[in-house]
This record gives C-alpha cells, sequence and structure tokens, in this order.
C-alpha cells in the first residue's frame, strides 16, 4: 500500500524567500507522485508530476520537485516565493498496486506569503 | 473549454434528507472520482468509476451512493445514514484509470447539513 506524509501543517515564508514544502511517501513499488495547489473554495490544479525518468521535475508557476529515492522523499520547492503562491498543497501518491488511477493525499500544506 | 463543473457550489440540507451533488465533464474522460476534503484530513476517496456502468467504493463509501449511467455524469447522493456529512466534496476525472494518469478537479461542492 501507498501513504504520503506532509510534514507542517502550515508554512511561512516573506515574499522573495525560498518555498519548501516537504513530502515523503511510502511505496512497496517504484511510486507515481503528484503536487496539486488548491486556492480557497477551488479545486485542485495540477503543479506537477513524476512517473519516470528525470528526476528534477518542473511545474507550472516556477514550482519544481526532485523525486529522491534514499530519502523517499518529492519536496517541492520555488526559489522566490510570490503573494500569488499562498494557498494549500497537496502531495499524492498513485494506487500503483490497483492501478485503479486513485491518488492517495496528504494531509495538506497551507503555504503563508508575508509582504 | 473542456472541464468538470460540480453544481451547486453551496448547498444547505437538513439533517435526514438525502442530497444528491451533480458532476459533470466534457473531457472524455473514462475514469471519474469522487473525494471529501476535511480540514487538516487531506482528501479522502469516496468512490470512483473506471468505465461507465461500474463504479467501486472507496476509502469512506459508508453513507453514500453513486451512479454512473453516462460516463460524461458522475453524480453522488449523499443519504441520511453518513453520519458527519458537512464538508467540501470535490469530483475528479483523469482520461484512464491508470496509475500515471493525473486527475483533473471541479472546483466543488460544499454541503452543509443542520
Amino acid at each position: 500500500a501507498q501513504s504520503v506524509t506532509q510534514l507542517g501543517s502550515h508554512v511561512s515564508v516573506s515574499e522573495g524567500a525560498l518555498v519548501l514544502l516537504r513530502c515523503n511517501y511510502s511505496s512497496s513499488v517504484p511510486p507515481y507522485l503528484f503536487w496539486y495547489v488548491q486556492y480557497p473554495n477551488q479545486g485542485l490544479q495540477l503543479l506537477l508530476k513524476y512517473t519516470t525518468g528525470a528526476t528534477l521535475v518542473k511545474g507550472i508557476n516556477g514550482f519544481e520537485a526532485e523525486f529522491k529515492k534514499s530519502e523517499t522523499s518529492f519536496h517541492l520547492t520555488k526559489p522566490s516565493a510570490h503573494m500569488s503562491d499562498a494557498a494549500e498543497y497537496f502531495c499524492a501518491v498513485s494506487d500503483r498496486d490497483g492501478n485503479t488511477g486513485k491518488l492517495i493525499f496528504g494531509q495538506g500544506t497551507t503555504l503563508q506569503v508575508k509582504p | 473549454d473542456g472541464g468538470i463543473t460540480q453544481s451547486p457550489k453551496y448547498l444547505f440540507r437538513k439533517e435526514g434528507q438525502n442530497v444528491t451533488l451533480s458532476c459533470e465533464q466534457n473531457l472524455n474522460h473514462d475514469a471519474m472520482y469522487w473525494y471529501r476534503q476535511d480540514p487538516g484530513q487531506g482528501l479522502r476517496l469516496i468512490y470512483y468509476s473506471q468505465i461507465v456502468n461500474d463504479f467501486q467504493k472507496g476509502d469512506i463509501a459508508e453513507g453514500y451512493s453513486v451512479s454512473r449511467e453516462k460516463k460524461e455524469s458522475f453524480p453522488l447522493t449523499v443519504t441520511s445514514a453518513q453520519k458527519n456529512p458537512t464538508a467540501f466534496y470535490l469530483c475528479a476525472s483523469s482520461i484512464a484509470p491508470t496509475a500515471n494518469s493525473p486527475l483533473h478537479f471541479g472546483n466543488g461542492t460544499r454541503l452543509t447539513v443542520t
């Protein structure tokens, strides 16, 4: 079975500072990993995904994530935070055991960006 | 524009009443999913459907029911048996029910039961 843990339910950064949102996974098979962003009262939007190939994945809005098998991590980063980045972020792992397409989500991290 | 439409955006019901949440997609996706979101708990899977006329229970299916009579539609009924129905409900779809297919989400329905 797969699972995801997001470290830190709230992260606060200053505008222009580095954003680092942490995600660790558990999987008995090579994982497929995703990061989503959610703005208030909206659905989730895909930021990026890792399936196979290059371990550094670039996504939308300047975000990127690196898959590190040895650390079972898939942390999300952005070099310089913008006020518009304030949102909730979810890391997810795909159900590869059943190959149903369903995603298992972490509990989410709320990013606050201070001016 | 293709996408997923959930309606209504806000829904209020009295305890003991069944309520149906609508989810329609025009992306021609095979698979559809219902998730429930509660503060601090992430998203939890209620039901999913990999193909028309077929659906499977997710992790928290008790008190919910679904149907998938058409490819583009996957309505969710919250029954009176659901003990704590107040939540934000998200519908999603994917082009195929495979592990590497990302989910596309609607904008959600916020259900309040009093």
